[in-house]
């Protein structure tokens, strides 16, 4: 089955130090993957995208991702954490179907808990 | 300017009732879709829409039924509600339907069925 992966329920994290949130997907073919970011009460804001090309993708609010095709991998980072990044972190995978049309196939969510 | 909009916010209700969310974008967007996520913030697609067209239809009980009037409003209809159906309903937006486009999403509707 295909699907996408957030193997820590949360991270905490000091402020200032690097984060790292991670996922895993499972698909067949070429995977479509997005971050997606949720503070309390509010929807989804989009992070970034990886579609193809460099396996380094740099997003809002200084996040990046890397695509590791070989560990089917592509974990969200930033250098420098700020309290203000404390949200709930989707990973998501889109599965091509036909029509080029295709389902958002959300993880579970990770909590990212930043602490002064 | 709000670009994607839902209303209402709240929605407290008996069970078998009926109710309406509605959706709204100002982004030209081609595409809309509706999301639930329960209490374990899980969020699972449920439908969506092309130009008026629905293009995925998920498994969800045929007391839901989306509506689009024109290709930026995606209505939720929710026939004899159950507890089961409490949840945040979000609606999102996308400039088409291929699956390189990222989505916009209004701010959820949380339904409360007692």
């Amino acid at each position: 089955a295909q699907s996408v992966a957030q193997p820590e329920d949360q991270v905490n994290v000091a402020e200032g130090n690097p984060l790292t949130v991670k996922c895993t997907y499972s698909v067949s073919g070429n995977p479509y993957l997005f971050w997606y970011v949720q503070y309390p009460n509010r929807g989804l804001q989009f992070l970034l995208k990886y579609i193809t090309g460099d396996n380094l993708v740099k997003g809002s609010y200084g996040f990046e991702a890397e695509f590791n095709k070989s560990q089917t991998s592509f974990h969200l980072k930033k250098p420098s954490a700020l309290v203000s990044d404390s949200a709930l972190y989707f990973c998501a995978v889109r599965l091509l179907g036909s029509s080029n049309t295709g389902k958002l196939i959300f993880g579970q969510g990770t909590t990212l808990q930043v602490k002064p | 300017d709000t670009a994607v909009s839902q209303t209402p916010k709240y929605l407290v209700t008996q069970m078998g009732n009926d109710k309406s969310i509605k959706c709204e974008q100002n982004l030209g967007h081609d595409t809309m879709y509706w999301y639930k996520q329960d209490s374990k913030k899980f969020l699972k697609i449920m439908f969506s829409y092309n130009n008026k067209e629905l293009i995925i239809n998920e498994t969800v009980p045929n007391r839901f039924s989306p509506k689009s009037p024109d290709k930026a409003h995606l209505n939720l209809h929710i026939n004899s509600l159950e507890l089961g159906d409490s949840a945040v309903y979000f609606c999102a937006s996308s400039p088409g339907r291929e699956v390189s486009y990222e989505q916009y999403f209004g701010p959820g509707t949380r339904l409360t069925v007692t």
